[in-house]
């Protein structure tokens, strides 16, 4: 089956510009995460989403940075008045369940941000 | 706060060999530990998530090793190939969450 799919690949901005980067996960996960990879940072957690539970957002850097979850399913991270150090990698995962030893985490192919 | 660390950074084996990568975590209460396979410009492929309750998986040429009372892990991998040149990263879940904490990954060329 389908895999997490994430839109665009890549997206070029401009400082001070508002960003939208779009995940959709597989079908039948409930959980959905969103995490950044960055130089010098690694791989960071962003924000995790499970089923209608209030969303983790407890990795987010900034109050610049939101997440919703429509229907349960496709996710859209958005970064408002970008700033060059939110040039980075974003990458959405997805898995059954959450939080459980059993529960895997599948990774999309990720969106490259570059601020200028 | 759980910190995840991989040693060597980098490593550079001629075909043929069996190598092991290293993980370590300082908080033992977790759910798993996964390994993941990094390509450049690419996300993140599972290789093996090992429960808390096991001490090793094994997937064809990969066999990971976890002994959670130690925070460690190991992955080993019988007679490597070019084509697993890529970024190995291990990542744990706390028994507090669900958010995977990264290791900072090893960077693997297997030379021809």
């Amino acid at each position: 089956g389908a895999g997490v799919s994430q839109s665009p690949s890549n997206k070029v901005t401009e400082k001070g510009k508002d960003v939208e980067l779009r995940c959709d996960p597989i079908s039948g996960h409930t959980a959905l995460y969103w995490y950044r990879q960055s130089l010098g940072q690694g791989l960071e957690f962003l924000i995790y989403f499970q089923g209608n539970s209030a969303p983790d957002k407890s990795g987010l850097p900034s109050d610049r940075f939101s997440a919703e979850r429509t229907g349960g399913s496709v996710s859209t991270l958005t970064i408002q008045r970008t700033q060059q150090e939110d040039s980075a990698v974003y990458l959405c995962a997805s898995s059954r369940s959450g939080g459980s030893s059993t529960d895997t985490q599948y990774f999309g192919p990720g969106t490259r941000l570059t601020v200028l | 706060k759980q910190e995840v660390t991989q040693i060597p950074a980098a490593l550079s084996v001629p075909e043929g060999e069996n190598l092991v990568l290293n993980c370590s975590f300082t908080d033992s209460a977790i759910y798993n530990l996964q390994w993941f396979r990094q390509d450049p410009g690419k996300g993140l492929t599972s290789l093996l998530l090992i429960q808390s309750s096991q001490r090793e998986q094994t997937s064809g040429r990969l066999n990971a090793s976890l002994d959670k009372s130690s925070g460690r892990s190991t992955l080993y991998i019988a007679a490597s190939q070019p084509g697993d040149s890529a970024t190995y990263l291990c990542a744990v879940v706390h028994t507090s969450g669900s958010r995977l904490t990264f290791g900072e990954g090893t960077q693997l060329t297997v030379n021809p």
